[in-house]
């Protein structure tokens, strides 16, 4: 079975901040994604990482930058946390994306609670 | 346009209902999928299904089914006889062509009462 975790279920962070959040797969998947999720938004895409490096802008990165060194972990970093930032975080993996090969698997979620 | 919308916010049924979580779909792409996952109240999202666009047949899983219909651009879900334990934000997803993203619905919230 996939197994992706996250760093911590739980953060309160203050105002100006820099916060990091871990995201870790362990089926060698190629495509991982870091969302927020907000009551009555939904699921909204930050960044991507399709390869080691590598990274695409979601729909809604402004405040965030990522980091993928390494192919089993993605980060996502709030450079200088808000209290907009206060949210629920979802990191999820993909394998390379055939056809039987698509589906996004989550992490527990990391609730961050900006002060 | 790509776009994915549950009309229904939340339902709330009581235990044995039915119920159907509706899920209506845009694109223009011939080769897409569609997939629905269950958020419980832990949070974790979990994969329920994918049907891609060159099969639409239904597919039953115990008390799931889903109904895949081209025609009218849906992929509702249904569940018999519901649990307590079905209580969940239910979220419909449309991948289309080579992308990587997922296309997600805002998602309908399911209470099943005792």
């Amino acid at each position: 079975d996939v197994k992706v975790t996250q760093s911590s279920r739980y953060l309160v962070k203050r105002t100006g901040e820099k916060v990091f959040l871990e995201c870790v797969q362990d089926m060698d998947h190629e495509n991982m994604f870091w969302y927020r999720q907000d009551p009555g938004l939904g699921l909204r895409l930050i960044y991507f990482s399709y390869d080691v490096k590598m990274k695409e802008k979601g729909d809604i990165p402004e405040g965030y930058s990522v980091s993928r060194e390494k192919k089993e972990r993605f980060s996502l970093i709030l450079e200088s946390a808000s209290t907009n930032q206060t949210s629920m975080y979802l990191c999820a993996s993909r394998g390379a994306g055939g056809v039987l090969d698509n589906e996004q698997f989550f992490g527990p979620g990391t609730r961050l609670t900006v002060l | 346009a790509q776009k994915v919308t549950q009309a229904q916010t939340e339902i709330s049924v009581v235990e044995k209902e039915d119920v159907t979580l509706d899920c209506v779909y845009e694109t223009r792409d011939t080769t897409y999928y569609l997939f629905w996952y269950k958020q419980p109240p832990s949070g974790e999202l979990v994969f329920l299904i994918r049907r891609n666009s060159f099969d639409e047949q239904n597919e039953i899983s115990g008390r799931y089914s889903w109904n895949f219909q081209k025609s009218t651009s849906s992929f509702n879900f249904t569940i018999t006889a519901s649990q307590v334990v079905d209580s969940a934000v239910y979220f419909c997803a449309l991948l289309t062509g080579n992308n990587r993203k997922l296309i997600w619905g805002l998602g309908t919230s399911l209470a099943v009462n005792p």
